[in-house]
């Protein structure tokens, strides 16, 4: 079945860039997603790539998508203490409405 | 952008009660809506998918009697857990889906969440 998986936990200090990795395993799939999750919320989507491309650039984010590895990164340049938060990859195959998220990753950025 | 309220954001039950939980897309009309559970520290696991009108499709596991939902609207839909126990306490969010036009990509927007304790 459908598998997406992550690293748990990520510590960057103030002003680093952080690396957050995905890896899935369905090869059908079209959309990769990066959400965004504080404490106590829902989520929040960050930016999505589309499976024909490499790379997204979005202000400080940048998406990289190897598909022949099924790897997916998300970089936060500059990250600031609001940053820290779970952030969930997910993947999405075109024609179904099914997502399937990541185990997550709890990003601590510290001052 | 597109907005997705759930309701009540936090609820506190007894054991044996049931909860209701409200889930409305604000500004757009969502063809399917989801629901999701997520336990402390842990990935949001899918429960059920339903569509406005028609019987909901629960996932593997789910137990159908236990979280009954309801669509009957292309802007409400609910969850309601009946006879809860202290083991159905769990964050629970909801989200709703619409078609964007290019393509095929649905895009899912997530309520808040609601806190679900059963003493």
């Amino acid at each position: 079945g459908e598998d997406v998986e992550q690293s748990l936990f990520l510590s960057v200090r103030e002003g680093d860039s952080s690396v957050i990795n995905c890896t899935y395993t369905d090869s059908s799939s079209t959309y990769l997603y990066w959400y965004k999750q504080e404490p106590g919320a829902g989520l929040q989507l960050l930016t999505y790539i589309f499976s024909n491309m490499d790379m997204k650039q979005d202000q400080r984010l940048t998406v990289l998508l190897n598909k022949k590895d099924k790897h997916l990164s998300l970089r936060i340049a500059d990250t600031q203490t609001g940053d820290s938060a779970i952030y969930f990859c997910a993947e999405h195959t075109s024609g179904t409405y099914k997502y399937i998220f990541g185990t997550g990753t709890r990003l601590k950025v510290l001052a | 952008g597109a907005v997705v309220s759930q309701h009540p954001s936090r609820v506190i039950c007894k054991s044996g009660t049931s909860v209701k939980i409200e889930c409305r897309s604000l500004d757009f009309q969502a063809t399917t809506m989801f629901w999701y559970r997520q336990f402390p520290k842990q990935s949001l696991m899918l429960m059920a998918t339903s569509n406005e009108g028609s019987k909901a499709t629960y996932e593997q596991g789910v137990e159908k009697d236990k979280f009954l939902i309801n669509h009957a609207s292309l802007t409400l839909s609910t969850l309601t857990v009946t006879s809860a126990h202290p083991e159905d306490s769990s964050f629970y969010i909801c989200s709703a889906s619409t078609f964007l036009g290019r393509g095929q990509r649905v895009e899912q927007f997530f309520g808040p969440g609601t806190r679900l304790t059963v003493l």
